[in-house]
């Protein structure tokens, strides 16, 4: 079975501060797809980040990073000087190559960017 | 119009009342998804199409009826819900099995 936590419901900081936002896996599976989304206040789910089993290289885009960790099965995510508009939910998905069923969303961290 | 939209955005309904929801896609993608997003819960999973084909029911109870007439429209057919149905319902399409790109959503109360 799969499984993603997002040990962390809700987070705060204050304006420029940088954040990291935890995700640990399970699968046994040995190919499998992480993401990460945000849900603004507006509901939508936006696409951050697709990450393949087989490419442990971190990634940056912008103020946002990645850094993945097979040997802990861990996907974390952080923002730097983070800003207002970083205030939503962010969620942490797990896909098996397995077919288009098995995507496991975690429960969500709830950031807040106080100015 | 570009992305994935649903309509309506809010549906406030009896419980003996049909209703239905309406997504649709124009990424050129191949796979569409119904999810029920619950507070406090992860997303469900409720039912993936591919290539118009229902490949996926995760055991959603029948008063929820999918309906999937080409690649670019998907349907929720909705009757004799519970108050307990009453949660954000999002529409997602993916091209293969990748990453998927979700619309707005349908805030649904169920009185």
């Amino acid at each position: 079975a799969q499984k993603v936590t997002q040990a962390q419901t809700e987070i705060s900081v204050v304006e420029k501060e940088d954040v990291t936002l935890d995700c640990v896996y399970e699968t046994r599976d040995t190919t499998y797809y992480l993401f990460w989304y945000k849900q603004p206040p507006s509901g939508e789910l936006v696409f951050l980040i697709r990450r393949n089993s087989f490419d442990e290289q971190n990634e940056i885009s912008g103020r946002y990073s990645w850094n993945f960790q097979k040997s802990t099965s861990s996907f974390n995510f952080t923002i730097t000087a983070s800003q207002v508009v970083d205030s939503a939910v962010y969620f942490c998905a797990l896909r098996s190559s397995g077919g288009y069923q098995k995507v496991t969303f975690g429960i969500g961290t709830k950031l807040q960017v106080i100015p | 119009e570009t992305g994935v939209t649903q309509t309506p955005r809010h549906l406030v309904m009896g419980m003996t009342n049909k209703k239905s929801l309406k997504c649709e896609q124009h990424l050129g993608h191949n796979a569409m998804y119904w999810y029920k997003q619950s507070a406090k819960k992860p997303l469900e999973l409720m039912f993936v199409y591919s290539l118009e084909e229902r490949v996926e029911n995760n055991s959603v109870p029948s008063r929820f009826s999918p309906e999937c007439p080409n690649s670019s429209h998907l349907f929720l057919h909705l009757h004799t819900l519970q108050p307990e149905d009453s949660a954000l319902y999002l529409c997602a399409s993916s091209l293969g099995g990748h990453e998927q790109f979700f619309g707005p959503g349908t805030r649904l109360t169920v009185l």
